[in-house]
């Protein structure tokens, strides 16, 4: 069975980088039918894809936010991991990490999610 | 403002039937299929329809999902209290490289 995990600090200083980790048990993000991906949720608001990886490096990302992401992957850990810098209280939301198997499955494993505040 | 147009809300009595739809432009719906999240109170999204109109195992047959041009719409030919939800739509956007989505769609069982 597959399941994503994440894990990192729940409390962001404003200005600062918000640093995410998604660990892969089950499956691994070396697979070549994947991408792996993170999305968010603001409190009472809906989802925002944030962006994608591809176990060689390549990436998508939401245009709106791509000055201030960057998502890796690291095959030796079976993990892939968000940076989004220069955070402000608008980046207050509910991590998601999720599997994507194609543009017409979808995301078809999400992990449970993690809430990340952004506050002095 | 989202890319993709769902109404916020919805409702039916059990064993109504009811219909969420959802706009898009020729970019992402008019180009890809659509995708149907449902994510119960505080719990993560589920994939609940892909491919504009499969749906994964486990998923009631009961529900089901369409796609025409630039539109496409999740229903359910009998509602039962379960299916109190939220309901997004999303779909991969040729211009944007990215997922978009529908801002929500509640819906309640009266």
């Amino acid at each position: 069975q597959v399941r994503l995990q994440e894990s990192g600090p729940g409390l962001v200083k404003p200005s600062g980088t918000l640093s995410l980790t998604c660990t892969v048990s089950g499956d691994s993000v070396s697979s070549s039918s994947y991408y792996w991906g993170w999305l968010r949720q603001p409190p009472g608001k809906g989802l925002e894809f944030i962006g994608t990886i591809y176990y060689t490096g390549n990436t998508f990302y939401n245009p709106s936010l791509r000055s201030r992401v960057t998502i890796s992957v690291d095959t030796s850990m079976n993990q892939f991991s968000l940076r989004l810098s220069s955070v402000t209280a608008a980046d207050t939301a509910m991590y998601y990490c999720a599997r994507e198997i194609s543009s017409d499955v979808g995301l078809d494993v999400w992990g449970q999610g993690t809430t990340v505040s952004v506050s002095s | 403002q989202s890319v993709l147009t769902q109404p916020p809300s919805a409702s039916g009595t059990p064993g109504q039937r009811v219909t969420i739809s959802c706009s898009g432009t020729r970019s992402n719906i008019g180009s890809n299929a659509v995708n149907w999240y449902q994510q119960l109170p505080g719990t993560a999204p589920k994939l609940f329809i892909h491919s504009s109109n499969q749906r994964p195992s486990g998923v009631p047959d009961r529900f089901s999902g369409s796609k025409s041009g630039t539109s496409a719409s999740l229903a359910t030919s009998g509602l039962q209290s379960e299916d109190e939800a939220d309901y997004y739509c999303a779909a991969w956007d040729d211009s944007l490289n990215a997922w978009v989505f529908g801002g929500g769609t509640k819906l309640t069982v009266l």
